[in-house]
């Protein structure tokens, strides 16, 4: 099971919009609705932001949001702020025996 | 309020074996798989494997299989993983995180624990 595929890095002032892709295959992010988004600042553990493609949990800032079309998983943060930035990193259900995958991370800067 | 607490960091020799556990509160242990996620220095995310705290039940990544192996001690509401066979690449930050049989993400994490396999 291959990870799945994202940007590096991303950036943006603050205020603006920025979108992060998450790309699987049709065995992952393409078949299944449980793609979940976590942020993670250094040295800290990953914290939920969306799960199950679109779905913000309790507590979670209405500027993230959360889409997908085929195989690609999309995270938008807009109104970016500065606590934003950190290193994100998507996850699919895969139903195979490796039943989880992660995203390469990308690292969002906020300039 | 749900939390996952680890227990501290470890320094192994290649071929040794390390137990890392984590111990859960504020909910109930059995009702929630824990997951064990970890993190090399400076990479990504890693998923390792899962186990259903109430039956016991248990899925390893294929990577892992033959070399990891989770267990649980209900009574204390811990979760341990065990890695045996240790090489430098396994040098890498260990998370539990919470999740279940009804959802497909990992809602609470612990805070991590650091093992470093080195001679």
């Amino acid at each position: 099971q291959s990870a799945l595929t994202q940007p590096a890095s991303v950036s943006g002032s603050p205020g603006q919009s920025i979108t992060i892709s998450c790309t699987g295959t049709s065995s992952d992010v393409g078949i299944y609705n449980h793609v979940s988004w976590y942020q993670q600042h250094p040295g800290k553990a990953p914290k939920l932001m969306i799960y199950d493609v679109s779905n913000r949990p309790s507590g979670v800032s209405n500027r993230f949001s959360g889409s997908k079309s085929g195989n690609t998983a999309s995270l938008t943060i807009s109104g970016l702020q500065a606590d934003d930035e950190a290193d994100y990193y998507c996850s699919s259900y895969t139903g195979s025996s490796t039943l989880y995958v992660f995203g390469t991370g990308t690292k969002v800067t906020v300039l | 309020q749900v939390q996952l607490v680890q227990s501290g960091a470890e320094v192994k020799k290649p071929g040794a074996s390390v137990k890392v556990s984590c111990k859960a509160s504020g909910y109930t242990f059995s009702d929630y798989y824990i997951h064990w996620v970890r993190q090399s220095l400076g990479q990504g995310l890693e998923w390792m494997g899962r186990i259903n705290p109430n039956s016991g039940g248990i899925n390893y990544a294929q990577k892992f299989q033959g070399r990891v192996t989770m267990t649980r001690d209900t009574s204390i509401s811990t979760a341990y993983m065990q890695l045996s066979k240790l090489r430098s690449d396994d040098t890498a930050v260990y998370f539990c995180a919470r999740g279940s049989s009804w959802f497909f993400y990992f809602d609470h994490w612990g805070q991590g624990t650091l093992v470093t396999a080195s001679s």
